[in-house]
């Protein structure tokens, strides 16, 4: 079982839907959970970071986590063709003084218009 | 305030030639990560630093790998040699520090390596 588990996609949504990608994660030792932003050809950029059971909203873009079922999903809502990129989930889990950042492969996003 | 500086931006060379990456991080982040990312593939950890002290080099290949962080600012990850296998993305990030919950990474721009 892998660590970090996305659907690879391609998830299709018109232009000013609701997105929804999810992510479950298997350790559930895990504090921290981020949603990365990749357009094709450059690197990952950090869009939210999560670290208590419940939602966090930022802008068009709300975190949801559920530490109990292990899950943490990214809606993004009034979708634009700019958010058409791949969406990598990301977990950290700490154990005494090591802590490592497993990322999911990531779901592709395509906003239609 | 600047963002995670990487050098050179793409690089191709012949397999079992030798290769370097050069990493200058976010002012103040002590923590400082190389990854790996091949196409489809989210990135991989190959080694972190927190200030000059590599606390997980786990994931590296230490036969062909190398990695310094000399003064605990910028850092350099070296292939020697290169196989066809290398070929991927090296990207790296730097975060305020590693162990606390709210370590935050911020990623450069990475280095597209093509190894023929």
């Amino acid at each position: 079982q892998k660590e970090v588990e996305q659907n690879s996609g391609p998830l299709s949504v018109p232009e000013g839907a609701i997105a929804s990608l999810n992510c479950t994660y298997s350790d559930r030792v895990s504090q921290s959970f981020f949603w990365y932003r990749q357009y094709s050809g450059k690197s990952p950029e950090l869009i939210m970071s999560i670290y208590s059971n419940g939602d966090k909203e930022d802008g068009r873009f709300t975190a949801q986590l559920n530490k109990a079922s292990q899950y943490v999903s990214l809606l993004i809502r009034d979708s634009q063709p700019s958010d058409s990129a791949t969406y990598l989930c990301a977990v950290t889990a700490y154990s005494g003084t090591a802590s490592k950042l497993t990322f999911g492969t990531g779901t592709r996003l395509q906003v239609t218009l | 305030e600047a963002g995670v500086v990487q050098s050179p931006r793409y690089k191709i060379i012949e397999k079992k030639q030798p290769v370097a990456f050069w990493c200058n991080p976010i002012s103040g982040h002590n923590t400082l990560y190389w990854y790996l990312q091949n196409l489809g593939q989210g990135p991989e950890l190959l080694i972190r630093y927190e200030n000059e002290e590599a606390v997980d080099d786990s994931q590296l290949p230490k036969d062909r790998f190398s990695a310094e962080r000399l003064k605990g600012v910028d850092s350099t990850l070296k292939i020697q040699p290169a196989e066809l296998g290398d070929s991927a993305v090296y990207l790296c990030a730097s975060s305020i520090r590693g162990l606390a919950p709210y370590n935050e990474q911020f990623f450069g721009p990475g280095t597209r390596l093509t190894v023929l």
